[in-house]
């Protein structure tokens, strides 16, 4: 079975700054998907970014990028220019490679203040 | 992109009593589909996966004759709590992917279940 542990409960980050999510995982898989999901306090679930495991190069969306250390098996987050509204829960979640299985396996989650 | 919704966003029920939970894909067609549950300020936890056609599947210590689903159609999931307690108040979100072939999965917006 495959778990995700995010290490921080809470983080807090001055607006215009960046800040580091942390997240590990355990699996035994070699081919897999990972994603970081944002739920603000709508509670919708919104998908922030995802990396492919078997793709070497971080991904990147505009202000959201990843480290991905497949050896370390360590999927950290980066938000660089922090806006009021990233503020939310993050959760970091796995997948087994596609046709396999499509569940997600969640994180315990981070919640992330941006303050003014 | 894709749509899933839930029906009710909010719903308040007797103890003892029934209350049956819907999850839609609005625009593509879903074979599978997911139950989560998540308590204030925690993770996301399967519930059960949900098979077009067929039973679902139950995650270890998820009571399936308290949680009937049923995946009557490529685009309806409902979960049914049956004889709630106020236990089993809690936020229960849906989601879906696109495809079996995708890593896409979209989130409905959850419902909150108030047990009295």
């Amino acid at each position: 079975a495959q778990t995700v542990t995010q290490s921080q409960p809470e983080m807090s980050v001055q607006e215009a700054e960046t800040v580091t999510l942390s997240c590990t995982y355990d699996t035994s898989e070699s081919n897999y998907y990972l994603f970081w999901y944002k739920q603000p306090p709508s509670r919708q679930m919104i998908l922030v970014i995802r990396q492919e495991a078997y793709k070497q190069q971080n991904a990147t969306e505009n202000r959201f990028s990843v480290n991905f250390q497949k050896a370390a098996k360590s999927f950290s987050l980066k938000i660089s220019d922090s806006q009021l509204g990233d503020t939310a829960m993050y959760f970091c979640a796995f997948m087994k490679h596609v046709g396999v299985s499509n569940m997600l396996t969640f994180g315990g989650g981070t919640r992330l203040m941006v303050k003014p | 992109g894709a749509v899933v919704s839930q029906h009710p966003s909010w719903v308040i029920c007797k103890s003892g009593t029934s209350v049956k939970i819907e999850c839609r894909s609005l625009d593509f067609q879903a074979t599978t589909m997911f139950w989560y549950r998540q308590f204030p300020k925690q993770s996301l936890m399967l519930m059960a996966t949900s098979n077009e056609g067929s039973k679902a599947t139950y995650e270890q210590g998820v009571e399936k004759d308290k949680f009937l689903i049923n995946h009557a159609s490529l685009t309806l999931s409902t979960l049914t709590v049956t004889s709630a307690h106020p236990e089993d108040s809690s936020f229960y979100i849906c989601s879906a992917p696109t495809s079996g072939s995708s890593y896409e999965q979209y989130f409905g917006p959850g419902t909150r279940l108030t047990v009295t």
